[in-house]
């Protein structure tokens, strides 16, 4: 069964370095997303990707952060200078249709 | 208000009880309402997607919209100690972000 795929799946950081976080969304969907969960809270919506640009943002999406689709295949979250509070899950999903979306098992991002 | 209400729990009900999941909102704009299961530290899996109102059966999962109420509802049947997990309701508009509920931690005894 085809699925969402993300890299690495935990990542340490020092405050004030740029990570980028990688994901392969499922071949054939046209809407990509990435979004956040903090320990013990709720999935926050960052970004929504479509047509090779950003077609929504949520406020927590500053300029520290940017996505990228370098290729046909990958999907990719950087932060530009990490900070204590980015210390997070980070969900990439993918959807064929900008209804139901499919998420990856997340990276768990965590800046000392 | 919230935009999506979820009570976190914890609910515990013994094994082979029907499981009753819900959520409330407030934006009369959502059109499409999802079910997800996480596992702790994992990834949102999908279980259910409905359109607009009714209700849609997957094995041992129902899922109730009631547009009218702003209301959902994710039924299990038969719960086994694997159901165990956090369900996490999530909803959209047309062309929109998808809203997440905080997520109903339940516990199946065996």
């Amino acid at each position: 069964e085809p699925e969402v795929t993300q890299t690495p799946s935990h990542q340490v950081t020092q405050m004030g370095q740029e990570v980028i976080l990688r994901c392969v969304p499922i071949s054939n969907h046209l809407y990509f997303y990435w979004y956040r969960q903090i320990l013990g809270q709720k999935v926050e919506f960052l970004v929504s990707f479509y047509n090779n640009e950003i077609s929504e943002k949520s406020e927590i999406f500053d300029d520290q952060f940017s996505v990228e689709r370098p290729d046909g295949s990958n999907f990719t979250l950087k932060i530009r200078s990490t900070k204590l509070e980015d210390s997070a899950m980070y969900f990439c999903a993918s959807s064929p249709v900008n209804t139901e979306a499919f998420f990856g098992q997340g990276t768990r991002l965590t800046v000392v | 208000q919230k935009e999506v209400e979820q009570d976190p729990g914890p609910l515990s009900v013994p094994e082979g009880a029907i499981v009753s999941l819900n959520c409330t909102y407030s934006n009369s704009a959502f059109q499409y309402f999802m079910w997800y299961r996480q596992y702790s530290r994992k990834g949102p899996e999908l279980l259910m997607y409905t359109y607009s109102s009714g209700n849609k059966e997957d094995g041992r999962f129902t899922a109730q919209v009631d547009k009218s109420s702003k209301y959902i509802s994710l039924f299990i049947r038969d719960s086994q100690p694997s159901d165990s997990a956090t369900y996490l309701c999530a909803m959209s508009g047309e062309n929109d972000k998808i809203i997440f509920g905080k997520g109903t931690r339940l516990h199946i005894l065996p």
